[in-house]
């Protein structure tokens, strides 16, 4: 079983709005990872984490606040978005973080997201 | 600063004709590399990896890609296109020193029955 699920798919919010995205895996795996994803564009990340620590923010703007609750379970808070931010927002996990162990991240289906 | 680059942008193929799709990737160390496609509204798939062993991989619905070192490259192939196989093609390169999975430009595949 390679599912990682995300909730919701679609997600409407306007700017003073406060939102979550939802990511899950029952995997086993240790390192989950956060996406942004705009239209034709390849993903772009923004955060990773592993061990339910925070590994990677690529300076991401603080209005997008992530949180790893557990090893399964992947928050990312919305929070005073821009139009700018409307995209697919991607969740993928993988067995850990890269240095040596063979890792295949593995995707969600996404949320689509749109900023008013 | 690492890279992946992917050479075609759009492709527009007839039915049953061959495809290839050219990646290149810059990086020094030991990469695994990757093809993910994203099929219209769907999430991004892994069509097959490269790890170490055999540099001819086969993947997914009769997919293959070649990984030839010397020329840092990592083409994707498949010998007979169908309709189904219009989607968006992701070469992406996972650093072992970082962890951090980087992507090409995608390449869009356009299948005409």
């Amino acid at each position: 079983d390679t599912e990682v699920t995300q909730t919701p798919k679609h997600l409407v919010m306007g700017m003073t709005n406060k939102k979550s995205l939802k990511c899950e895996q029952h995997m086993g795996h240790r390192a989950m990872y956060w996406y942004k994803q705009k239209a034709k564009k390849p993903p772009e990340l923004m955060f990773v984490y592993s061990y339910e620590k925070l590994s990677i923010n690529e300076s991401v703007p603080s209005r997008f606040s992530p949180e790893c609750p557990n090893s399964s379970l992947l928050n990312l808070h919305l929070h005073a978005l821009q139009p700018e931010d409307s995209a697919l927002y991607l969740c993928a996990s993988s067995q850990g973080l890269g240095g040596g162990y063979q890792e295949t991240q593995y995707f969600g289906p996404g949320t689509r997201l749109l900023v008013l | 600063a690492q890279s992946v680059s992917q050479h075609n942008h759009h492709v527009i193929l007839s039915e049953a004709a061959s495809l290839e799709l050219g990646c290149n990737y810059s990086y020094g160390g030991t990469v695994n590399l990757f093809w993910y496609v994203q099929y219209p509204g769907q999430h991004l798939q892994l069509l097959l990896k490269y790890f170490s062993g055999d540099p001819l991989v086969k993947g997914i619905k009769g997919f293959e890609a070649e990984f030839i070192k010397s020329k840092f490259s990592f083409n994707l192939r498949k010998p007979s296109v169908q309709w189904s196989d219009t989607a968006e093609y992701f070469c992406a390169v996972l650093s072992r020193n970082t962890g951090k999975l980087i992507f090409g430009q995608g390449t869009t595949l356009q299948v005409k029955p």
